[in-house]
């Protein structure tokens, strides 16, 4: 069984600060996780993915993870808010092989100028 | 096609008719997934093909949605006797192997269905 969960439905920053969404996982066995943000009206788009390499994993415009087993947690940063930086984001575990990604139910980064 | 590519992208149904939703995955994905996405929520999951087989439907939520990928490439999603709670975004996603570890899931544009 695997299981998702993003600790913040909202999460508002300025910018120029850094943002942190939260995401803790449960799964039996290790578990492939990745990052997705959806843009009003658009599709999803892969952010990052961690997949038993290195658990400091970089993504695209300035975002990163860290895979942390002991906390079971896979929390994204970003150094500095932008604007276009808003939109939901979903954290997603699977198990790897032929899984099924498993969504959290997302976080709202909301950027005040 | 270079991305997974869903068709209608708007469809607006009146209740009790019948819809189909159609996804055409990566081509060489043999894997291929449906979410419903409802407003304001992150995607459900509803039902996963391997190829021709559909390996699992838990999550269709009613005997009035059906899915089927025939011939292991384009799948369709219908739904039968709408109503409005079936108002949604549908989305499809595909995913494969690519030099024998498999690939995370790529996602459409998704079809948002409006049942009036």
């Amino acid at each position: 069984a695997q299981s998702v969960t993003q600790l913040d439905s909202h999460v508002s920053v300025s910018e120029g600060t850094p943002v942190l969404l939260r995401c803790n996982y449960s799964s039996s066995y290790s578990p492939s996780l990745f990052w997705y943000v959806q843009h009003p009206n658009k599709g999803l788009q892969l952010l990052l993915k961690y997949t038993s390499a290195a658990t400091l994993v970089k993504g695209i415009n300035g975002f990163e993870a860290e895979f942390k087993k002991s906390e079971t947690s896979f929390h994204l940063t970003k150094p500095s808010a932008h604007m276009s930086d808003a939109a939901e984001y979903f954290c997603v575990v699977s198990l790897g092989g032929s899984y099924i990604p498993t969504f959290g139910r997302g976080t709202s980064l909301i950027v005040h100028p | 096609g270079a991305g997974v590519s869903q068709s209608p992208r708007y469809k607006v149904a009146k209740r009790g008719q019948d819809v189909a939703l159609r996804c055409d995955p990566i081509s060489g994905h043999v894997s291929l997934f449906w979410y419903q996405q409802a407003l304001g929520q992150g995607p459900e999951f509803l039902t996963y093909f391997q190829n021709e087989a559909q390996l699992d439907k838990s999550g269709l939520p009613s005997d009035r949605f059906f899915a089927e990928r025939p011939e292991g490439s384009v799948s369709t999603l219908k739904i039968q006797r709408t109503q409005q709670e079936d108002s949604a975004v549908y989305l499809c996603a595909s995913s494969g192997r690519d030099r024998g570890v498999w690939t995370e899931a790529f996602f459409g544009q998704g079809t948002r269905l409006t049942v009036v």
